[in-house]
């Protein structure tokens, strides 16, 4: 099975600041990574698909990028609405795996 | 509009069988495949499995011997089955859209399982 690890596992971060979590995947995933926001008794929301593309309706402020089997997921400008937990997801290959998450925190 | 709800049992049984179905809208069966993803108190999501647009499917392979997923297109539902249920079953069960270029881009609300006598 194909291995997520991300990290960190919690981020504290002031509004307005740069926020980066990364995934590093155990093989060659190609750009088969989602990244997924959760927020406190709801659903997780897709935000990124294909490592690099916006999902619909979601804000500007967030990106995805690649560099060989590193993921990163950036915030340009965290905003209160921001808070919840990130997971990114392989979806090259079945079984798909997430990553263990980040919980990311108002500082 | 895109949507998808979960419905079954809240409670369990510990060795039963969970028969939870995934109720959609917005879209055919036929064009989408739809995963089963669970997620434990406190904890992090875990895939269980996919059905896609054509009928097959894909399981967890630490699940596999206990999971069958299935669906009907004519009423839009799709059917997680899982049997010989432990107290770590306990979990909200979601399902969630599947394209190719875009996993999981719609999900239900959950359906919250507890395992217990």
């Amino acid at each position: 099975d194909i291995q997520m690890t991300q990290s960190p596992a919690s981020l504290s971060a002031s509004l307005e600041e740069i926020v980066t979590i990364t995934c590093q995947a155990s093989q060659d995933i190609g750009n088969w990574l989602s990244w997924y926001q959760q927020k406190p008794g709801k659903s997780p929301q897709l935000l990124i698909y294909g490592a690099t593309s916006l999902a619909d309706g979601v804000p500007s402020r967030f990106s995805g990028s690649r560099s060989g089997t590193q993921y990163s997921l950036k915030i340009s400008r965290l905003q209160v609405e921001d808070i919840g937990i990130y997971y990114c997801l392989q979806a090259y290959s079945a079984p798909y795996t997430f990553g263990a998450g980040t919980k990311l925190e108002l500082k | 509009q895109v949507q998808l709800k979960e419905s079954g049992p809240g409670l369990v049984q510990p060795s039963e069988t969970l028969s939870l179905t995934c109720t959609v809208s917005g879209f055919s069966l036929t064009s989408y495949g739809v995963n089963w993803v669970r997620q434990p108190p406190g904890k992090g999501l875990e895939w269980m499995g996919t059905i896609w647009n054509d009928g097959s499917t894909d399981y967890n392979s630490a699940l596999k011997s206990r999971l069958s997923i299935s669906r009907d297109t004519s009423k839009s539902q799709v059917f997680l089955k899982m049997n010989s249920l432990q107290t770590e079953d306990t979990a909200i069960y979601l399902c969630a859209r599947d394209t190719i270029a875009a996993p999981m881009d719609a999900w239900g609300q959950g359906a919250s399982v507890t395992v217990s006598s």
